[in-house]
């Protein structure tokens, strides 16, 4: 059975760092891309950043709203992802989650979520 | 940035009714659109990818169709467990983008 699990949230203060984790088993880690999404109280979903597997060079995406604060990795021996979130706003805060993107002929699916962590910004 | 303009932003339904949901990009996306499930609390679920994919192991009640700017989910016989707000998202180009969500309530 695939299973994303993500640790690392809760109370930040703002400008501060935290790192998040995703945990994935149930499959080939290393065969699939990776990405993070994010969910403000009360709001839609947003995009936050997306890395590609090893065959494909382990490329990042970001969204500009975290471009240059956040960082995206993976660790495919320990079937982890990371988001290491840097320069916290207020705005940051959200339940993040990971997603396992499965390849298709000329895409991606995102057919695994997380249950989602919970990082609150706060002073 | 792709704009995702998803209609309507929420509908009221009954349980039998088929529900069509609609998202429009502001360029061409080809057929790379997905729509995802979200119940309260829960984390979204996948539904259809590339437009018109059923993911494994959703019921062959939701359907997608559409390609270039205009796109349709379609849940042909709304059951209790379909009540639940409804994203479109874009993977044609970074950023990837959502519509704003529909929300389906009961009748």
């Amino acid at each position: 059975e695939v299973q994303l699990v993500e640790s690392g949230g809760g109370l930040a203060q703002p400008g501060r760092s935290q790192r998040l984790s995703c945990t994935g088993s149930g499959f080939r880690f290393g065969d699939h891309g990776m990405s993070w999404f994010r969910q403000a109280p009360e709001k839609g979903l947003e995009w936050v950043a997306f890395i590609r597997r090893k065959a494909e060079g382990e490329t990042t995406e970001y969204a500009a709203s975290v471009k240059g604060r956040f960082i995206i990795s993976r660790d495919d021996s320990k079937s982890v992802a990371y988001l290491e979130m840097n320069s916290l706003k207020i705005e940051d805060t959200a339940v993040y989650y990971c997603t396992r993107a499965h390849p298709y002929s000329v895409g991606w699916t995102l057919d695994y979520w997380g249950q989602g962590t919970l990082v609150t910004v706060s002073s | 940035d792709i704009l995702m303009t998803q209609s309507p932003s929420s509908l009221s339904a009954s349980v039998g009714d088929r529900v069509t949901i609609t998202c429009r990009a502001s360029q061409g996306i080809s057929n790379y659109l997905a729509w995802f499930q979200q119940k309260p609390g829960k984390a979204p679920k996948s539904l259809i990818y590339s437009a018109s994919s059923l993911q494994s192991g959703v019921p062959l009640k939701f359907s997608g169709s559409g390609s270039g700017t205009d796109f349709t989910l379609t849940i042909s016989s709304l059951q209790p467990e379909d009540f639940a707000t409804y994203y479109c998202l874009q993977y044609n180009d970074y950023p990837w983008t959502f519509g704003q969500g529909t929300k389906v309530e009961i009748k």
